[in-house]
């Protein structure tokens, strides 16, 4: 079965700082990877997704994250974040033909300082 | 943009009771799913419903839960007699036919305490 680590569980930052976030899965297979934001008191809300093709993808809101294959992380970044990214972040798995279960990391809780 | 609708968004329970946790997917998807989030844990998969029958599940969704679509809108989920570690973030989500988890859309949850 898969799994997926987030090795980050809080991190705080002053605004204008630079973002990444790890996320490592466990699986040999093909794979899908996303990344969610959930603000607070709020649904979850996808950011990005990797399905195929250029192993670097573009979200909403300035975000990108690239797969590396290699490596098994599908890190997400952002060069600038401001005060309003203040959220907890979850990367996910869907591994397996068919499968759409999706398989969530812990999550990181992102506090932006103004 | 639609939305995943969910119903109560708090619901406190006693042992031992009966609850259905409802939501109402948006309108055109055919997939639907339930997910948890024990306070403090990882969102994690219960079931996922497609053509009026359970598609797969997860070792958590045991005989304690029941899913249905019991009209063309309504998707619940029923736990027949609650534990307290039942007591969680309960969310609901719906995609496309088509595209599986590429269009995945959450509700804003129901939190389940269970006393």
């Amino acid at each position: 079965a898969q799994s997926v680590s987030q090795h980050n569980h809080h991190v705080i930052l002053s605004e204008a700082a630079s973002l990444e976030l790890g996320c490592n899965y466990s699986y040999g297979g093909t794979v899908n990877l996303f990344w969610y934001v959930q603000y607070p008191g709020q649904h979850l809300q996808l950011l990005l997704k990797y399905f195929s093709g250029d192993p670097l993808v573009k979200g909403i809101k300035g975000f990108e994250a690239e797969f590396i294959k290699s490596k098994f992380s599908f890190n997400l970044r952002k060069p600038s974040v401001q005060w309003s990214d203040t959220a907890e972040y979850f990367c996910a798995v869907n591994a397996g033909t068919g499968r759409r279960a999706l398989t969530f990391g812990s999550g990181t809780r992102l506090q932006v300082q103004p | 943009e639609p939305e995943v609708t969910q119903t109560p968004s708090h619901q406190v329970t006693q042992m031992g009771q009966e609850v259905i946790l409802r939501c109402v997917p948006i309108s055109n998807h055919l997939y639907f799913y339930w997910y948890r989030q024990i306070l403090g844990q990882k969102v994690e998969f219960l079931v996922s419903f497609y053509n009026n029958e359970i598609s797969e599940k997860s070792e958590i969704f045991d005989d304690q839960f029941s899913v249905e679509r019991p009209d063309g809108s309504n998707f619940t989920l029923k736990i027949r007699s609650t534990k307290l570690e039942d007591s969680a973030m309960y969310f609901c989500a719906s995609s496309e036919r088509d595209r599986g988890p590429y269009g995945y859309t959450f509700g804003s949850g129901t939190r389940l305490t269970v006393v």
